[in-house]
């Protein structure tokens, strides 16, 4: 089975803090994603990679960097966390050369920012 | 701007009614499509998916859908729900070869006992 972990289920943190959101895949999959999910929104990408130390934007980078050193895990970073990146945190990944590009998700990571 | 569109936001059904979602995206040229499930609490899981052959598509549990290329839609149906079918539904379109994902906002579905 594809397993893809999240370090933790729910976090709290305060404004101004350094926050690390860790996902590790166990499947050798070359891609992996981080996404944010809020009602009505549906799933937004935040970052991806394509493999180890590449990363690219997605459609709200903004307040967020990623860390890839090894092909499992791919970390989240919020450098100075906000109130208004209170979300659902969820880590994917996908083999690169499959046709379908079925990604697999983590069980998410609830982030509350006070 | 490229989208993914569900039109529904919340739907509410009696168990044994029939189910539809809707579907549209707005990319042009080849796409590979999926539906995934998130059942409350648990992880996303995949529903099934599009990527080439037959336009109707089955995934597991009773589901189905169709890809219409020349409506942009995906839509997703079920002949007859269950209350175990409640949960949220997203919508997902990745152009050929390329790496990310596009997910539409959800629709929850809940499925009256």
């Amino acid at each position: 089975d594809v397993k893809v972990t999240q370090s933790s289920r729910y976090l709290v943190k305060r404004t101004g803090e350094k926050v690390f959101l860790e996902c590790v895949q166990d499947m050798d999959h070359e891609n992996m994603f981080w996404y944010r999910q809020d009602p009505g929104l549906g799933l937004r990408l935040i970052y991806f990679s394509y493999d180890v130390k590449m990363k690219e934007k997605g459609d709200i980078p903004e307040g967020y960097s990623v860390s890839r050193e090894k092909k499992e895990r791919f970390s989240l970073i919020l450098e100075s966390a906000s109130t208004n990146q209170t979300s659902m945190y969820l880590c994917a990944s996908s083999f690169r050369t499959s046709r379908s590009h079925e990604q697999f998700f983590g069980p998410g990571t609830r982030l509350t920012v006070l | 701007a490229q989208s993914v569109s569900q039109h529904n936001h919340h739907v509410i059904l009696s168990e044994a009614a029939s189910l539809e979602l809707g579907c549209n995206y707005s990319y042009g040229g080849t796409v590979n499509l999926f539906w995934y499930v998130q059942y409350p609490g648990q992880h996303l899981q995949l529903l099934l998916k599009y990527f080439s052959g037959d336009p109707l598509v089955k995934g597991i549990k009773g589901f189905e859908a169709e890809f219409i290329k020349s409506k942009f839609s995906f839509n997703l149906r079920k002949p007859s729900v269950q209350w175990s079918d409640t949960a949220e539904y997203f919508c997902a379109v990745i152009l050929y070869n390329n790496n990310d994902m596009r997910f539409g906002a959800g629709t929850r579905l809940t499925v009256k006992p």
